[in-house]
Formats: structure tokens, sequence, C-alpha cells
């Protein structure tokens, strides 16, 4: 089945420091990448859509600068959490999806932030 | 905003029994109903991917419905082994392009008991 690999799964960091997170579909090609954050007891929220070739998109309340986006290949897009804060502190998922809309989401594995 | 409702939010179940647990979503503007089972330390694995009104899927011990027009899907589970044990996610894609992510429930928290 059609793999997502995201790196790396674990990541403690100060305050203040930057963190580069990547997601690579393995066996497709994935023109869609979606990033997601979870918070304690709560679903998984989109945080921003991403496009092979374009800039991002965000939703409401995410901030662009703090979260930048690159989506530079079919198979690669990264997340880098800049200057973070403790309360960046979360468990960070991405998701890649093949052409067809509906069709289902591959998720990576998850990486989970501590921020110090 | 979009409400994915998913109740129960846990549920404990002995081995062997079945249950099942509900998924509900807006009845307009829909696509797609996808159903995840994930399992602690790994990735969400897409159960089913559900499209028509009605439709009823099977996956071994596994099944969902769905009812479009008063928006809501159910998961089924036969038999409930130890392994089943998992969070179950649905989520919701509408129709009408735009934004193409999925919006998620907060899922259902199965834990079977031996």
């Amino acid at each position: 089945g059609a793999v997502v690999s995201q790196h790396p799964s674990r990541v403690i960091c100060k305050s203040g420091t930057s963190v580069k997170i990547e997601c690579r579909s393995l066996d497709f090609q994935a023109t869609t990448m979606f990033w997601y954050r979870q918070f304690p007891k709560k679903s998984l929220m989109l945080m921003a859509t991403s496009n092979e070739g374009s800039k991002a998109t965000y939703e409401q309340g995410v901030e662009k600068d703090k979260f930048l986006i690159n989506h530079a290949s079919l198979t690669l897009s990264t997340l880098t959490v800049t200057s973070a804060h403790p309360e960046d502190s979360s468990f960070y998922i991405c998701s890649a999806r093949g052409i067809q809309l509906g069709s289902p989401l591959h998720f990576g594995n998850g990486t989970r932030l501590t921020v110090t | 905003i979009l409400n994915v409702e998913q109740s129960p939010q846990s549920l404990h179940v002995q081995e062997g029994d079945s249950t099942n647990f509900t998924c509900s979503f807006p009845s307009s503007n829909f696509y797609a109903l996808h159903w995840y089972r994930w399992e602690t330390a790994k990735s969400p694995e897409a159960l089913f991917v559900m499209t028509l009104n009605g439709d009823e899927k099977k996956k071994g011990r596994i099944s969902a419905t769905l009812n479009t027009k008063e928006g809501y899907s159910y998961l089924y589970i036969k038999g409930s082994q130890p392994e089943d044990s998992a969070t179950y996610l649905c989520a919701f894609t509408p129709s009408g392009g735009g934004a193409d992510g999925l919006t998620f429930g907060k899922g259902t928290h199965l834990i079977i008991q031996p």
C-alpha cells in the first residue's frame, strides 16, 4: 500500500530554535499534502494544505510566518516551526493523497515536538 | 466551520462481543465520508471511503453504513478482538471543490477487554 514517511518522529528543542519536519510519499506522487496538529484530547486540526510548486494554503488562525511549509517536489513537503515556543509543543502529522478528490489519505507516523 | 461528531468518545467492549459507533456530519454538500483506524504509535490506516447514500462496506469483521440524507455513518465491529483496540476516526469531505482537506471527528477510542 501507499507509504508516507515522516521524520523525525520525536524532537525536543529549546525555545527560540526552529525545527523542520519532513513528509515524504515513498511510492506515489502526491500533488497535495496536508499538515495537521493534534491538541491533547482533541481531534486532528488541519493547519495547511500544501500544493507542489505553489504556496501553501493556511487555515484560519494558523500563522504563515510561524509554520513555514515548502512542497518542492511531488514526494516531499516540509513544515518548519520557526522560533519555537513551549506552546508549539504538540503532535504534528502529515498526510498525502493521490490525484482524485475523495481518495483516502495516507498518513505519516507523526512528529512529537517538545519545546523546552 | 464543518461539524463532525463521533460518539461515544470511548468504549470498553468485552472480547467476542460486537459493537458499533457513530459519526455524524453535515448532510449538505456531501462528497465523501472516510473511516480511519489509528493505533497508538502508528499511522492512521484508511478503512473505508464512502460516497453513496445507503452504501455499506465491509472489511473482514468491520463494516460501515452511510446515510447522507440524515448525515450519519455507523461503524460496526463483529466479534471484537484485542487487536481491534484503537481510535476510530471519521472524516468528512465536502463537495464543491475549494479546500480538499478532510474535517475529522474527535474519534472513538475503543478498548477490547480480554
